[in-house]
């Protein structure tokens, strides 16, 4: 499984997109992008996925690079309640395990 | 609500006893993991069931054990327990079908004193 490398933390302004960068060099190309996002205690919260192509939901959008060795999460107006730890995570089609590291804090302040 | 639910929400239990810890998954939903999550770290992969049997682990020892019934609940059991479990103990469930997202229960806080 490839490893993902993101930012301990960000700050983000209310209001102002939020862009969580996501560093992903040895993705494979069977290998998908997801996102998740965990509020205090609470279970992780999936955002979005994507293999090459970019992304939207209703929730965020996700950009992945040409090369797909990395890929950028933009939530388009930030709010007090995505204050979260977000986690950049590669998973390959054939296995359901999710690797998870550190992830970035994101904080949003007023 | 992700319709992943998993209890108890929290426990305390004693350094050496045995633990079984709740799950019900989304109906249709025959892929279900267990994660846990120390504090202050990712949430790490313990094992995956699919209908039934399990078809992946991480590196946790045997006293970590689990099952899967086809009513969409599961367990995860753990035995002789130490100080090191304690931890958020997370289940997800996903649809069969290629690279579906999981989704997760709200977890269960187990304290070992």
């Amino acid at each position: 499984d490839a490893k993902t490398t993101q930012p301990t933390s960000m700050d983000c302004a209310e209001g102002r997109a939020a862009n969580l960068p996501c560093n992903h060099s040895t993705i494979s190309g069977n290998e998908y992008v997801y996102w998740y996002r965990q509020i205090h205690s609470q279970g992780p919260q999936y955002i979005i996925h994507g293999l090459k192509n970019n992304e939207t939901n209703e929730m965020a959008s996700l950009i992945i690079t040409e090369d797909r060795k990395s890929s950028t999460l933009i939530l388009p107006h930030a709010t007090l309640r995505d204050t979260a730890v977000y986690y950049c995570i590669v998973r390959g089609g054939n296995t359901g395990k999710l690797i998870f590291g550190q992830g970035t804090t994101l904080q949003v302040k007023p | 609500e992700t319709g992943v639910t998993q209890s108890p929400t929290h426990l305390i239990k004693t350094r050496g006893q045995q633990v079984t810890l709740r799950c019900s998954s989304q109906s249709g939903h025959n892929t279900v993991s267990w994660y846990q999550q120390a504090l202050g770290q990712g949430p790490q992969f313990i094992f995956q069931y699919y209908r039934e049997e399990e078809n992946g682990r991480g590196n946790f020892p045997p006293r970590f054990s689990g099952l899967q019934f086809p009513n969409y609940s599961s367990e995860l059991n753990v035995n002789a327990l130490e100080l090191d479990d304690s931890a958020l103990y997370l289940c997800a469930s996903r649809e069969d079908r290629g690279n579906t997202e999981a989704f997760f229960g709200q977890g269960t806080r187990l304290t070992v004193v």
